[in-house]
């Protein structure tokens, strides 16, 4: 069974304070996700990284996946209100069709 | 292009009844995967379906829950006789095809209440 560790469970910073949380795995993955889910609503993917190595940024936000695929994490840069939610990093196996593996989540809390 | 659209996005059952959760993919999409997200558990893969076919159904419960994609329509994922640990979001993701490392897009949820 693949199992997705995420570190922290919770996060409370204040406003331009900078940020990183971790996904971490004993398995490989072909690729991993990022979601941000807001209370009642659906996960939205903020990013798909594919190649171990691989950096990708959005904005504020940059992402890594580990070089061995197992592990990824997602810095932000001076954290604004809008950027409070549950940060989850789901995980697509090596085998022929992607169901994803999900972590439960870093819930991030930014106080103005 | 709409995205997934999930329907009802509330859904409130007796113990013993049945509850029917609908699932419309995104324009172009023909993957459709169901989550059932838990407090303090995460999301959990239940069942992957392609248009008329199960793909791979090892995430679901072995009684009582049932899904299909048919040709025309939505997804539907089925519960019978509800019980009150069925309590959950349930969330339908779409994706354009099957292979690994695809992205996939996520519905807004049902989230059913069993009393």
């Amino acid at each position: 069974t693949q199992l997705l560790e995420q570190s922290p469970q919770f996060l409370s910073i204040q406003e331009g304070e900078n940020l990183t949380v971790y996904c971490n795995s004993s398995s490989v993955f072909s690729s991993l996700q990022w979601y941000r889910q807001e209370p009642g609503e659906g996960p939205v993917l903020l990013v798909t990284v594919v190649t171990g190595g691989e950096v990708k940024k959005l904005k504020r936000l940059t992402f890594q996946f580990g070089d061995a695929r197992k592990d990824s994490s997602l810095h932000i840069t001076a954290a604004q209100p809008g950027d409070t939610g549950l940060y989850l990093c789901a995980g697509a196996s090596s085998e022929r069709y992607s169901t994803l593996t999900f972590g439960k989540g870093t819930m991030l809390l930014v106080s103005p | 292009n709409a995205g997934v659209m999930q329907n009802p996005r509330h859904l409130v059952r007796r113990r013993g009844q049945e509850a029917r959760l609908r699932c419309s993919p995104m324009k172009g999409h023909s993957h459709v995967y169901w989550y059932r997200q838990l407090p303090e558990e995460g999301l959990k893969f239940m069942v992957y379906l392609q248009k008329e076919n199960i793909i791979d159904e090892s995430g679901m419960p072995k009684e009582r829950f049932s899904a299909e994609f048919p040709k025309e329509g939505p997804s539907i994922l089925r519960i019978q006789q509800v019980v009150r640990g069925d309590s959950a979001a349930y969330f339908c993701a779409s994706s354009p095809i099957g292979e690994r490392g695809n992205e996939q897009f996520f519905g807004p949820g049902t989230r059913l209440t069993v009393l």
